[in-house]
């Protein structure tokens, strides 16, 4: 199984600022990631695929890269309601596995 | 528009089974796998497993293999995750996803059932 280590666990950002997130695999996923955002009591919802494609409807200011086993999700310019728990998910090799996630704060 | 209805709140004993069903609508069903993915309270996602809406082709996750059962009923455009011999920490919520046109990622959500085991 491959292992997903996201860091940091918790990300305090004022609004306004950048914020990044890291995203590692035990193994190579080629470009098999993607991120998700979960805010309290809500189902995650999808922001990036294949590593760096923004999903439909999502702004800009979400970017993702990488390859292999390295990966970053950016926000820029942080709004309000960006504060949630991002996920990175690999999809590449069964089973399918979720790093542990990174808690997005503000500072 | 694409839609994921989950059944509602469950409140099982230990040893039990529960069935969570997941009512597709606004897109060729059969088209597209779904995916089971659980959240225990206070904890991250954790992949269950996906099941082919087309030809019913599964693949779980090694902890639940032999108490995890995923189908899809083509007719009602319903998928469903049975889980067996339940057990404290299957208490969690329960989410079905669809799969995204490109990859098994998964682009479009139920809202999630809650599931609680206790005796």
């Amino acid at each position: 199984e491959i292992v997903m280590t996201q860091s940091p666990a918790t990300l305090s950002v004022s609004p306004g600022e950048r914020a990044t997130f890291s995203c590692r695999a035990s193994q190579s996923v080629s470009n098999k990631l993607a991120w998700y955002q979960q805010k309290p009591g809500q189902a995650p919802r999808l922001l990036i695929y294949g590593a760096s494609t923004r999903a439909t409807g999502i702004p800009a200011r979400f970017s993702g890269s990488g390859s292999g086993t390295e990966f970053t999700l950016t926000l820029s310019s942080l709004q309000s309601e960006d504060f949630a728990v991002y996920y990175c998910e690999q999809y590449d090799k069964w089973p399918y596995t979720f790093g542990q996630g990174t808690k997005l704060e503000i500072k | 528009q694409v839609h994921l209805v989950q059944s509602g709140v469950e409140v099982k004993k230990p040893g039990a089974s529960m069935t969570v069903s997941c009512k597709a609508s606004g897109y060729t069903f059969t088209s597209y796998g779904i995916t089971w993915v659980r959240q225990a309270p206070g904890q991250g996602l954790e992949w269950m497993g996906w099941v082919s809406a087309y030809n019913g082709n599964t693949n779980y996750a090694q902890k639940l293999q032999g108490r995890v059962t995923m189908t899809t009923d083509t007719s009602t455009t319903t998928a469903y995750m049975e889980l067996r011999s339940l057990r404290s920490d299957d208490t969690a919520v329960y989410y079905c996803a669809r799969e995204g046109d490109y990859g098994d990622y998964n682009d479009y959500w139920g809202k999630g059932t809650t599931v609680t085991v206790s005796s």
